[in-house]
């Protein structure tokens, strides 16, 4: 039931994009996504509540495809600041408020 | 606000002992959460609590206790601790009873079992 991201690492030189995906194997009611610094607390980014509900934060975006049980995680001109883990946490349909995350995507943004 | 507050930061046990980590929150907070952090496994959800007197099993919930007294406190306890819990334990809040809203984590604590 734990959602599988992709990729595992990256690593970017500050000002390219990236893309994170999620994918679950069940009916999703909702996806997070958290960023985790080296020795810190995750961080809230957002939630998707819809189907093919898309997200903006700052330079960092969001989408939910309902039907296929994935969201993907953009960011775009990266910088220094977005290095960290990043996570996805799935609420199935039914689940009854718990969230199952994702093992993390590694991502590292040189100058 | 203070947020989400965990104490003690670090603890270190011997296998067989007992011991509470404690979480409080103070944005009157309907929902927590505790997860454990292991190296590649990403975060499992141990208990949750939609409200005081509500409490249910997450992924992980074997060989810990938790109580919701009041909305603000969300203690879990280690009944006997073993190695094998040796890990970094996050407690979260969020408002509401669901998880339609920001979940706030704690700074974590981390435990060490010999």
């Amino acid at each position: 039931q734990q959602p599988v991201q992709s990729p595992q690492a990256v690593i970017l030189r500050e000002g390219e994009d990236a893309v994170i995906n999620c994918s679950s194997s069940k009916a999703l009611y909702s996806v997070h996504w958290y960023r985790q610094k080296h020795g810190e607390a995750p961080v809230f980014l957002m939630i998707l509540l819809k189907g093919g509900e898309q997200k903006g934060h700052d330079k960092i975006s969001a989408s939910f495809n309902e039907k296929k049980q994935q969201s993907s995680l953009y960011l775009t001109a990266s910088q220094l600041s977005y290095s960290g883990t990043y996570f996805c946490g799935t609420e199935m349909r039914g689940s009854n408020y718990k969230l199952t995350f994702g093992k993390g995507t590694l991502l590292t943004v040189n100058p | 606000n203070a947020g989400v507050t965990q104490t003690p930061k670090f603890q270190v046990l011997k296998t067989g002992q007992s011991m509470t980590l404690q979480c409080a929150q103070d944005m009157n907070h309907e929902y927590m959460s505790w997860y454990r952090q292991d190296p590649g496994m990403g975060l499992r959800l141990i208990h949750y609590s939609v409200g005081a007197g509500i409490t249910d099993q997450g992924e992980v919930p074997n060989g810990y206790n938790v109580s919701r007294s009041t909305t603000e406190d969300f203690p879990l306890r280690l009944l006997s601790a073993a190695p094998s819990q040796t890990s970094v334990y996050f407690c979260a809040s969020s408002s509401g009873r669901g998880l339609q809203e920001t979940q706030y984590f704690g700074p974590g604590t981390r435990l060490l079992v010999l």
